[in-house]
């Protein structure tokens, strides 16, 4: 157990760039998650995969974002067009099964800067 | 989901017990709780949860009231390390696929 792998830690970008991030959730989690992380607030729900399928996504995940994880492995989460109230840490998580006793796994994130 | 209500800071000495509290007033009866922590730098951690037994693991202990207005999450001997932000979380299982973090308790250890 290697535990959830983001990379890359840290990215500066301007204005206007796309940005890709990319998690590598533990493996054989079926679940994977992508949270956006603002300095002082808590975590805040973007999207979900269950195996390959996009299952829910917040109204947070504006069409400048879009995720992907195609083939039910690691996951992907790009930022087209960034802004600078898109600057936050990008969190991923990932777990076994959902239900009652779910347990999610937090990698350490990726901090967006964008100048 | 139910919303929750949490101190936004604490202090606590070194090998004390920390005892951090959680109102869930509107929670429902299929919902549970889970307690997060998120220390410097790092995401957040899975601490415990339960539905409404008190519940202990090798991290904590947590109690939830009879009627499951509030918990409280009990670290029984406190450490530097367990200097965080602790968040209180209640979530419907297995239908509700996302956990909604609040701000959170800043929980400071000092020796």
């Amino acid at each position: 157990d290697t535990g959830v792998s983001q990379n890359p830690r840290h990215k500066i970008t301007k204005r206007g760039q796309n940005v890709t991030f990319r998690c590598d959730p533990i493996s054989e989690h079926n679940r994977l998650y992508w949270y956006r992380q603002t300095l002082g607030q808590g975590p805040e729900f973007l999207t979900y995969f269950q195996n390959e399928a996009q299952l829910e996504k917040s109204r947070l995940l504006s069409d400048r974002f879009s995720a992907e994880r195609p083939k039910g492995s690691f996951s992907t989460l790009e930022i087209q067009r960034t802004e600078q109230g898109d600057s936050a840490m990008y969190l991923c998580a990932s777990s076994l099964n959902g239900g009652a006793n779910e347990k999610l796994f937090f990698g350490s994130g990726t901090q967006l800067s964008v100048l | 989901d139910a919303k929750t209500t949490q101190p936004t800071s604490m202090d606590c000495a070194e090998g004390r017990a920390a005892n951090l509290p959680c109102n869930h007033s509107t929670i429902s009866g299929n919902e549970y709780v889970y307690w997060y922590r998120q220390i410097h730098s790092q995401g957040p951690q899975y601490i415990i949860h339960g539905l409404k037994n008190n519940e202990t693991n090798e991290m904590a202990s947590l109690i939830i009231t009879e009627d499951r207005k509030s918990s409280t999450l009990i670290l029984p001997h406190a450490t530097l390390r367990d200097t965080a932000v602790y968040y209180c979380i209640v979530r419907v299982a297995p239908n509700n696929n996302d956990m909604r973090f609040g701000a959170g308790t800043r929980l400071t250890v000092k020796p």
